[in-house]
């Protein structure tokens, strides 16, 4: 079956604990990205990544980090989290050979910084 | 700037009782609109994508069309079940690749 996985689906940690959240598609697609869903703010885009070895800032970047080591995964790192992270986060990803394709969407992970 | 508003914020329904969901946008060169369905606690998942002025696209009691100015989501005779939140989504031509502006959604609750 095709699909977007994230782990963990739901965290709870505190300020400054350095924390990753793991992205993985098995659609041999070429092009991730991280959102985060606020209320009232809809889903904000944090970091893509064309391709391995490829990634650039989106609107939100500020605070997290990312790699693209291996075309399947992609994973959102925070080095020192903060209460405004506090967020509900997807990944998604897309075949790069149309823009115009659409995204796959992972189920989320909610996390929780206190 | 790009942006997408969309309204109602929600919207409760009767089952059978169809109505229509709006998304405005502005963007500088439209490269395509997407329409997305999402559940309580899940990622969203892909309707339509609609590229043209004119353009419609139908999947069951969802049919989605598109203006230069505003898409409409028309739901005809809902069920309990196409409760969610319906999100819209803009791509501009002159951003990143595969770059999407989301906008708050509205939230659909059809009663039975």
């Amino acid at each position: 079956e095709a699909q977007v996985t994230q782990n963990p689906r739901y965290l709870i940690t505190v300020t400054g604990k350095k924390l990753t959240v793991t992205c993985s598609q098995n659609m041999n697609h070429e092009y991730m990205s991280w959102y985060r869903q606020d209320p009232g703010l809809g889903l904000r885009q944090i970091y893509y990544s064309m391709n391995v070895e490829v990634t650039d800032k989106g609107d939100v970047p500020e605070g997290y980090k990312v790699s693209r080591k291996e075309k399947r995964n992609f994973p959102l790192i925070l080095e020192s989290p903060s209460p405004n992270q506090t967020s509900l986060y997807f990944c998604a990803s897309s075949s790069n050979r149309d823009p115009r394709i659409e995204q796959y969407f992972g189920p989320g992970t909610r996390l929780t910084v206190t | 700037e790009d942006q997408v508003t969309q309204s109602p914020e929600a919207l409760r329904l009767q089952e059978g009782e169809s109505s229509s969901l709006n998304c405005s946008y502005t963007v500088s060169g439209l490269r395509g609109l997407f329409w997305y369905r999402q559940d309580p606690g899940k990622g969203p998942e892909f309707l339509f994508t609609l590229y043209s002025a004119g353009e419609e696209k139908e999947k069951e009691r969802l049919k989605a069309t598109l203006t230069k100015k505003e898409s409409f989501l028309h739901i005809t005779a809902p069920k309990p079940e196409d409760s969610a939140t319906y999100l819209c989504a803009v791509q501009a031509m002159n951003t990143g690749f595969q770059k999407l502006v989301f906008g708050t959604g509205t939230r659909l609750l059809v009663s039975p």
